[in-house]
């Protein structure tokens, strides 16, 4: 069985442009969390999406959006990049928000 | 108080030595628990879950839940060299009618030849 799929794995991009992570989650699953990893930080939870519905929002600011397609497939959009930004972007994918959530590989983001 | 909070290490521990790693959370209505190794440079990857009090074994490693103190632990019995690596421990929080897992910053395990 597929794990989760993320894509790009790494990317970078200038202060001020925006980008869009993709993770596609182990079929059958239809929660998505996406998480902001960084050395300082640890792992940050930014939101979790449920067939479509956004349930849960971290503490990040506006510029952090995300979305889910019918299909579960999963994107998160960053607007307005700052330095600040970089990081390993994660999502984990499972069945519902009391089981077990298994990780994709990560997108590497770096903001120059 | 942090959600999650782990001692951030480094352990170090002596191979074939058991590894005790510790983490207390502040959310009393948390239901599922669970801990998560992440090597350098790759994605947590799932080790273990708890939902109930009390010991789950699985090979060589033990998770234990202790709600009323609002603790939760994983042993590594004979600990290996590949063993070294980031634990962390996730914890669901209610939030707004729903689950979210919360991450502690980790603890970060050496085990020495």
């Amino acid at each position: 069985k597929a794990g989760v799929t993320q894509t790009p794995r790494y990317l970078i991009k200038t202060r001020g442009q925006q980008v869009t992570l993709s993770c596609s989650p182990i079929s059958g699953h239809r929660s998505v969390s996406w998480y902001q990893q960084t050395p300082g930080q640890g792992l940050q939870f930014l939101f979790e999406y449920f067939s479509e519905t956004q349930r849960n929002k971290g503490n990040f600011p506006g510029r952090f959006s995300g979305r889910q397609f019918s299909n579960s497939r999963s994107e998160m959009n960053v607007s307005t990049l700052e330095l600040g930004d970089s990081a390993l972007y994660l999502c984990a994918s499972s069945t519902g928000t009391e089981t077990e959530a298994f990780f994709g590989q990560g997108t590497r983001l770096t903001v120059v | 108080q942090k959600e999650v909070e782990q001692n951030s290490g480094p352990l170090s521990v002596p191979e074939g030595a058991i590894a005790s790693l510790n983490c207390t959370y502040s959310d009393r209505g948390s239901q599922s628990f669970f801990w998560y190794r992440q090597y350098s440079g790759k994605s947590p990857e799932l080790i273990m879950s708890i939902y109930s009090n009390g010991d789950k074994e699985d090979g060589r490693f033990t998770a234990q839940l202790n709600k009323a103190s609002q603790y939760v632990s994983l042993l590594i019995r004979d600990s290996q060299p590949s063993d070294s690596a980031t634990y962390l421990c996730a914890v669901t929080q209610v939030s707004g009618g729903y689950n979210k897992l919360i991450f502690g910053a980790g603890t970060r395990l050496a085990v020495h030849p």
